[in-house]
């Protein structure tokens, strides 16, 4: 049974341009999250996303960043004109559903690093 | 709001001996679930332990034991016999119940394990 897929592994961007990470759940997952890692730091939380719905995006900057999960494919984070400050690890983590008890299995992140 | 404190950036320990690394939080809910990931060089996420905060006995997953202290809102992790493999980045996790089910890291512990 594959893990969390994330792609790519490794992404350099210029200031302005757009960042796309993708992310494939564990077989059987719908519920999809995704975390930012800045240099020295923790994960903290962005977006919690099911099939077809956000849930809950309180940690998503406001302006720039997006986030979906359609009914056919994989998550995709998307920043717009990145700037200097968004390079960093950026990892999805997914679980399936029922009740919270379930673990969530974390991919091998995504290093966005903006030039 | 929840907050998960790591008070240890930094811990040694001689290969085979023990280390305790502490985690406590901050939260007025009653029911949630308590998590160790470790982070190793590669970076990947990887979960060590989960504790669901409603069960007093302290969860054990081979060399791995948890103290988790609800009064006390400590949830401290215990590595036996450790391993040069053992080396990594330990985040403790909170994760509270209900329609969201985002996890609140704290800032880690970086844990050497020397020869």
């Amino acid at each position: 049974n594959a893990g969390v897929m994330q792609n790519p592994r490794h992404l350099v961007r210029r200031r302005g341009q757009e960042a796309r990470l993708r992310c494939s759940p564990m077989k059987g997952h719908s519920h999809v999250y995704w975390y930012r890692q800045l240099p020295e730091e923790g994960l903290k939380f962005m977006v919690y996303l099911q099939k077809e719905n956000i849930i809950d995006e309180s940690g998503m900057p406001k302006e720039r960043f997006s986030a979906e999960f359609p009914k056919e494919g994989p998550s995709i984070l998307r920043i717009q004109q990145v700037v200097r400050g968004d390079s960093a690890a950026y990892f999805c983590a997914s679980s399936p559903p029922g009740l919270g008890n379930q673990p969530q299995h974390f991919g091998d992140g995504t290093r966005l690093s903006i030039l | 709001a929840q907050t998960v404190t790591q008070s240890q950036p930094e811990m040694s320990v001689q290969e085979a001996e023990t280390v305790t690394l502490s985690c406590t939080y901050d939260t007025s809910e009653s029911d949630y679930y308590l998590f160790w990931y470790k982070q190793p060089p590669s970076r990947q996420m990887i979960l060590v332990i989960r504790q669901e905060a409603y069960k007093q006995q302290n969860a054990t997953e081979n060399r791995f034991s948890v103290n988790f202290q609800k009064a006390a809102k400590s949830f401290s992790l215990k590595i036996s016999d450790s391993q040069l493999g053992d080396a990594a980045m330990y985040f403790c996790a909170y994760r509270p119940l209900g329609a969201t089910n985002k996890l609140i890291f704290g800032t880690g512990t970086l844990l050497a394990v020397q020869p």
